[in-house]
């Protein structure tokens, strides 16, 4: 069984850049969350895609988007960087459907600074 | 919205030593909760699970009781390791989004 798994690990940008940052979800999971983790705080939810639809959204503005492929991996994209957008970026996948539990899968998560 | 609040760290406890880390939930309902742990340089993982009121969950000498009277989800240990230092999360699932809280940090001592 295949885990989460995030590219790139750790990546550098300039404010006003744009960066998209992909994950591959574990073998069955057909839902995909990320996260934005400050140093020092908890992740916060940014998005859900489920079946290549978004599901839900947290507090996040428009330049955080994403896409959810049909073999269920996902990317988010980051346009117009700020200084504050520099955080580990977490991706985890669930089973949805009738085989929600409410657990997720953790990547080691990319870790973005920008300067 | 919905919010987690665990108690602030850092925790620092000796090779042995009783653990409890605080958390309260104010999400409405019945949510499932979660105690997840990070330890460092690898992603979050599951540690334990509840999915109803008055359920235990437990893993690895870890325990958590769902207390809907108190919005509680205390986590406890009896004797910590020093592999257990790692940042604890709890959090709380009511429909598509996990709510985290801000994480504990538990530093053990030999």
């Amino acid at each position: 069984e295949t885990g989460v798994t995030q590219s790139p690990t750790h990546l550098i940008k300039t404010r006003g850049q744009q960066v998209t940052l992909r994950c591959s979800s574990q073998s069955g999971h057909n839902t995909v969350s990320w996260y934005q983790q400050a140093l020092g705080q908890g992740p916060q939810f940014i998005f859900q895609y489920y079946r290549e639809e978004e599901n839900g959204r947290g507090n996040f503005p428009p330049r955080f988007s994403g896409l959810q492929f049909p073999n269920y991996s996902s990317e988010l994209n980051v346009n117009a960087l700020e200084l504050d957008d520099s955080a580990l970026y977490l991706c985890a996948s669930s089973l949805g459907d009738r085989g929600f539990t409410g657990e997720l899968f953790f990547g080691e998560g990319s870790r973005l600074t920008v300067l | 919205g919905n919010s987690v609040t665990q108690m602030e760290g850092p925790v620092t406890l000796s090779e042995e030593a009783f653990l409890t880390i605080n958390c309260t939930y104010t999400a409405t309902g019945y949510p499932s909760l979660f105690w997840y742990v990070q330890y460092p340089g690898e992603g979050l993982q599951l540690l334990l699970k509840a999915t109803k009121a008055d359920d235990k969950g437990s893993n690895k000498g870890f325990e958590a009781t769902y207390r809907k009277e108190t919005t509680s989800f205390h986590l406890e240990k009896g004797s910590v390791q020093v592999s257990d230092s790692a940042v604890y999360f709890c959090a709380d699932t009511g429909g598509f989004k996990t709510i985290f809280g801000a994480g504990t940090r538990l530093f053990v001592k030999a």
